[in-house]
């Protein structure tokens, strides 16, 4: 069974430039999350979604981050414009709903943005 | 305070030997928590979970929680080189609202195993 995929692997943009980042979550997991992970640092929660609604998007910068969730499957996080700042590793994750199990996260390979 | 915290490191220790890396959390109400690990520049990878005080055990590696004082630890016995990664410990809230089943994450313990 594939687990979480994640394109591209890596990044690199000037800032000011828009960039997405596209998650494709394991087979039957309805709840999907995007991580930014600094360096040094635990992956932080960026927004979740169960099924293509965002049930918590409170730590995401809404003035130039956007994500979406489409047929409740794949999803796509944007950036733009970049800032310097925002050069991290990008992860999603996914998992059951979390009600009614552990709701284990399970992650793709990331995406690690450089933003010159 | 941090919500997760743990142990700061790095932490060495020499193959054979136990390595303890610690937790401690802030949320009392905390219900499952979660041991990741983490390979120089990949993804994090499920290693054990636990949500009743005490131990639990699977393999080299024992987690161990202590829901008074807030704490939870991971043992690993007879630690091989390969062993060598970023340790994060994560913790599930059970609050209601939107964050209910959010994983907050500590900043992990780098962990070597020197031969």
């Amino acid at each position: 069974e594939a687990g979480v995929v994640q394109s591209p692997r890596y990044k690199i943009i000037e800032k000011k430039q828009p960039v997405a980042f596209w998650c494709n979550p394991i087979s039957g997991h309805n709840t999907l999350y995007w991580y930014r992970q600094n360096l040094g640092q635990g992956p932080e929660l960026l927004i979740r979604y169960e099924n293509e609604e965002a049930v918590d998007d409170s730590q995401l910068p809404k003035d130039r981050f956007s994500a979406e969730r489409l047929k409740g499957v794949d999803s796509t996080l944007k950036i733009q414009p970049a800032e310097l700042g925002d050069s991290a590793v990008y992860l999603c994750a996914s998992s059951l709903v979390p009600s009614g199990s552990l709701g284990i996260q399970y992650f793709g390979a990331g995406t690690r943005l450089s933003v010159l | 305070q941090k919500e997760v915290e743990q142990n700061s490191g790095p932490l060495s220790v020499p193959e054979g030997a136990i390595a303890s890396l610690n937790c401690t959390y802030s949320d009392r109400g905390s219900q499952s928590f979660f041991w990741y690990r983490q390979y120089s520049g990949k993804s994090p990878e499920l290693i054990m979970f636990i949500y009743s005080n005490g131990d639990k055990e699977d393999g080299r590696f024992t987690a161990q929680l202590n829901k008074a004082s807030q704490y939870v630890s991971l043992l690993i016995r007879d630690s091989q080189p390969s062993d060598s990664a970023t340790y994060l410990c994560a913790v599930r809230s059970n609050a209601g609202g939107t964050s209910y089943g959010k994983l907050t994450f500590g900043q992990g313990t780098i962990l070597t195993v020197h031969p």
